[in-house]
């Protein structure tokens, strides 16, 4: 069955500073990783994903992600964080042996403080 | 554009009571999908539609939970005899049809509170 993990409830980052959200993931087949960011009382949305290729992965707001297939992970990063990065995110995996929906990892609180 | 909507926002219901959720995908969307978000979790796969066929209901935790799509645009997730542990954001996710690489967009979602 595929699953997502992210180890960590909260990441605490001074602005300025190089953020990484980390998250690893199990699928039976070839994963499909994305990340979301949630703000207060608002939907998810959308930030990157990876399906092939290059395994450095750009996105919104100066986010990219690094896909690494011996670690099965895909962690989130940013060079430089902003106070208004503050919010909570979630990666999710599809495996398409088990359908289209995405599985969700528990999500991380990220803190950005100046 | 217009990304997906969603309706009641907020809806508050007393134990026993049947709710009705809508959702309003971006325009053009084949594929639309319903995910619950329990209180400090991340969301949960409910039910996909592949235009107005329902073609994984899997996620529906009983049988008090229905989805439909009748014309393939909008749809509706219907709760009856409501619990208190169907209290969670219910949120409704479109994508293009372009297979699984289809990054879906999600709406702002629908928070049920159970009394």
């Amino acid at each position: 069955a595929q699953s997502v993990a992210q180890p960590e409830d909260q990441v605490n980052v001074a602005e300025g500073n190089p953020l990484t959200v980390k998250c690893t993931y199990s699928v039976s087949g070839n994963p499909y990783l994305f990340w979301y960011v949630q703000y207060p009382n608002r939907g998810l949305q959308f930030l990157l994903k990876y399906i092939t290729g290059d395994n450095l992965v750009k996105g919104s707001y100066g986010f990219e992600a690094e896909f690494n297939k011996s670690q099965t992970s895909f962690h989130l990063k940013k060079p430089s964080a902003l106070v208004s990065d503050s919010a909570l995110y979630f990666c999710a995996v599809r495996d398409i042996a088990y359908g289209n929906q995405l599985v969700f990892g528990a999500g991380t609180i990220l803190r950005a403080k100046s | 554009g217009a990304g997906v909507s969603q309706s009641p926002r907020y809806k508050v219901a007393k134990r026993g009571q049947d709710v009705a959720l809508r959702c309003d995908p971006i325009s053009g969307h084949v594929s639309l999908f319903w995910y619950q978000q329990a209180l400090g979790q991340g969301p949960e796969f409910l039910t996909y539609f592949q235009n107005e066929a329902q073609l994984d209901k899997s996620g529906l935790p009983s049988d008090r939970f229905f989805a439909e799509r009748p014309e393939g645009s909008v749809s509706t997730l219907k709760i009856q005899r409501t619990q208190q542990e169907d209290s969670a954001v219910y949120l409704c996710a479109s994508s293009p049809p372009q297979g699984p690489t289809d990054t879906q967009y999600f709406g702002p979602g629908t928070r049920l509170t159970v009394l």
